[in-house]
């Protein structure tokens, strides 16, 4: 089974800030990777699909970027909305999984 | 407009059973995989099933391995996730989600989730 680890697991900003999110598997997965933010009480919100494809709908200021077994979440200037928690997801092989989390708080 | 609506979630005992629901709406579920994700309180996502379009490939998590079966109708545009012999370890909530693309059970990510339902496993 493939593990997924991200880093950290809690990011301090302010908003305009530029903030980066890692994340990686323990074995190749190509580009087989989606990212997603979640806020208290919501469903996950897709955001980006192999590795660095933004989906429709979702700010310009969100990138995805690796592949592999390493994965970057960039957002280029943070806005108070983004304030969330952001999962990365590999959907290389089954069964599919999840890194732990990545908690982005209000500094 | 494309709906997920999950059902069938409460309070049961260890050991006992539970049937959840997803209803399905705003587009062609028959021709869609489809996945149940779940999240215990205050931690991450776990995925725990999928199903192909037409039922005849299935995955598991090991976690629920034997002890869950995923199914569907297509005539009612429903995805069912049976749960028996909960463990308290089972409390969470559940997601289903719709991958990004049709047919394929592989290589999509999930574009399209529930509100979830909430399954409670106390005494």
């Amino acid at each position: 089974d493939i593990q997924m680890t991200q880093s950290p697991s809690t990011l301090s900003a302010s908003v305009g800030d530029r903030v980066t999110i890692t994340c990686r598997a323990s074995q190749s997965i190509s580009s087989w990777l989606a990212w997603y933010q979640q806020k208290p009480g919501k469903a996950p919100k897709f955001l980006i699909y192999k590795a660095s494809n933004l989906e429709s709908g979702v700010p310009s200021r969100f990138s995805g970027s690796g592949s592999g077994t390493e994965f970057t979440l960039t957002i280029s200037s943070l806005q108070p909305d983004d304030f969330a928690t952001y999962y990365c997801q590999q959907y290389n092989s089954y069964p599919y999984s999840f890194g732990q989390g990545t908690k982005l708080e209000i500094k | 407009q494309v709906q997920l609506v999950e059902s069938g979630g409460g309070v049961v005992q260890p050991g006992r059973s539970l049937r959840l629901s997803c209803a399905a709406s705003g587009f062609t579920f028959s021709s869609y995989a489809m996945h149940w994700v779940r999240q215990a309180p205050g931690k991450g996502l776990e995925w725990v099933a999928v199903t192909s379009y037409d039922g005849r490939n299935i995955y598991y998590a090991d976690s629920v391995k034997g002890r869950f079966s995923i199914s569907r109708d297509n005539s009612k545009n429903t995805l069912y996730l049976q749960m028996n012999t909960l463990r308290a370890e089972d409390t969470a909530v559940y997601y289903c989600a719709r991958p990004e693309g049709v047919l394929r059970v592989y290589y999509y990510a999930m574009d399209v989730w529930g509100q979830g339902t909430t399954v409670t496993v106390s005494s």
